[in-house]
């Protein structure tokens, strides 16, 4: 079984600040993490995801992921959030079924950012 | 390009009362799912499709019913709407490259209220 945490359902920073958002997994397999951004209305947006080719992952708009395997996290990071951030993010963690994919989704967090 | 499309959406429906929620891929992406995402929660997957004719039961199934006559159609249907089904409806579609990392592509959700 497998399944995703992420701490904190609102996190609020200024604009300009570090942005963080924490996903920790749980997974009996070698996982697959990927995290999603949501806007308002709107459907959800693959940011980044982690293959294993490399720890570090960059994603669009200037986000980036850290895979750690001893700490079971993939948190996402952004130097300096812009207004435009404002969103809900989603980590999930990925199951390879017999001929698809299914994404299992944490709680959510929403972004909200301050001028 | 349209990617996923789905409608209505937005539906009002009365207790018992079925409906089909439409939704369509221009990508000629092989797998496609349905989640649902309940207030506060992460997405869960309902049903999924690896082809034309082959669906499977995803994480929460019950109370409904999928068909997939073409590539780029994949129909979800309520036959007997209860309140707990009120949420937001997403579809999303992928194409097989390595499997557990491929991306899913959203569409823009279908939010029902059952009353």
């Amino acid at each position: 079984a497998q399944s995703v945490t992420q701490l904190g359902s609102h996190v609020s920073v200024s604009e300009g600040a570090l942005v963080l958002l924490r996903c920790n997994y749980s997974s009996s397999v070698p996982p697959y993490l990927f995290w999603y951004v949501q806007y308002p209305n709107q459907g959800l947006q693959l940011l980044l995801k982690y293959t294993s080719a490399a720890t570090l992952v960059k994603g669009i708009n200037g986000f980036e992921a850290e895979f750690k395997k001893s700490e079971t996290s993939f948190h996402l990071t952004k130097p300096s959030a812009h207004m435009s951030d404002a969103a809900e993010y989603f980590c999930a963690v990925s199951l390879h079924l017999n001929a698809g994919n299914m994404l299992t989704f944490g709680g959510g967090t929403r972004l909200m950012v301050k001028p | 390009n349209a990617g996923v499309t789905q409608t209505p959406k937005f539906r009002i429906l009365k207790i018992g009362q079925s409906m089909t929620l439409q939704c369509t891929q221009d990508m000629n992406h092989n797998y496609m799912y349905w989640y649902r995402q309940d207030p506060g929660m992460g997405l869960k997957l309902i049903y999924y499709s690896v082809g034309a004719g082959i669906t499977d039961k995803g994480e929460v199934p019950n109370g409904y019913n999928v068909s997939r006559s073409t590539t780029e159609d994949f129909p979800l249907r309520l036959e007997l709407a209860a309140p707990s089904q009120t949420s937001v409806y997403f579809c999303a579609s992928s194409t097989r490259t390595s499997g557990a990392t491929d991306t899913q592509y959203f569409g823009p959700g279908t939010r029902l209220t059952v009353l």
